[in-house]
């Protein structure tokens, strides 16, 4: 099958708007994971979910992020309130169990104006 | 240890040459490691990963070795091709603590034809 897709893959916004970010992981992978890659940057973890398990936040870096998973599946990554340093990479990545490999989408290249 | 990027570490090296690609971790705790490879406007994509039981393990054309003494992973590529060219990042993880990954600041590997 296919791997991590990412919608949209480009998003410009202006600043103080909200915006959503989706993430379709493998099939039949339990756990999703959402990070954030600023220009040059490496790899900064935002949120976590496993199964039915509660979500790791412990990287949003704000109030203004949010993320759900519906139906232990696709996740949205929501953005209240734009900024311009929210400006990044934001990318999606699923495994299929505990302590597994994570496979990575494309990203979405957020641009905040 | 956590992505604090400043500025991203270059290794230039020619078509046909052996390049090696150096990380160190903070977490002596830390019992996983993985290299990922990200090409320009790409999400990661697995390379490689070893655990903490180990201190090498072979590829396809890469081996990656393991220190733990002194909290050093590296990553060997042979007869580096052009189409190696890209940002490799090592991430590091404690299996059955958070599955969140840590990831380096990356090095940015060009290879000269």
């Amino acid at each position: 099958g296919a791997g991590v897709s990412q919608s949209p893959s480009n998003k410009v916004t202006e600043k103080g708007k909200d915006v959503e970010l989706r993430c379709d992981p493998i099939s039949g992978h339990t756990a999703l994971y959402w990070y954030r890659q600023s220009l040059g940057q490496g790899l900064e973890f935002l949120i976590y979910f496993q199964g039915n398990s509660a979500p790791d936040k412990s990287g949003l870096p704000s109030d203004r992020f949010s993320a759900e998973r519906t139906g232990g599946s696709v996740s949205t990554l929501t953005i209240q309130r734009t900024q311009q340093e929210d400006s990044a990479v934001y990318l999606c990545a699923s495994t299929l169990g505990r302590g597994l490999t994570q496979y990575f989408g494309p990203g979405t290249r957020l641009l905040v104006l | 240890g956590e992505s604090v990027g400043l500025h991203l570490p270059t290794l230039s090296v020619q078509e046909g040459d052996n390049s090696i690609i150096n990380c160190a971790y903070s977490n002596s705790a830390s019992d996983y490691f993985i290299w990922y490879k990200q090409e320009s406007g790409k999400g990661p994509q697995f390379i490689i990963d070893i655990r903490s039981n180990m201190d090498k393990r072979q590829g396809q054309r890469v081996t990656v070795l393991l220190n733990k003494t002194v909290k050093h992973l590296s990553l060997q590529i042979a007869a580096t091709q052009p189409g190696d060219s890209a940002v490799y990042f090592c991430a590091e993880n404690i299996q059955g603590g958070s599955e969140k990954l840590v990831f380096g600041k990356g090095t940015k590997l060009t290879v000269n034809p």
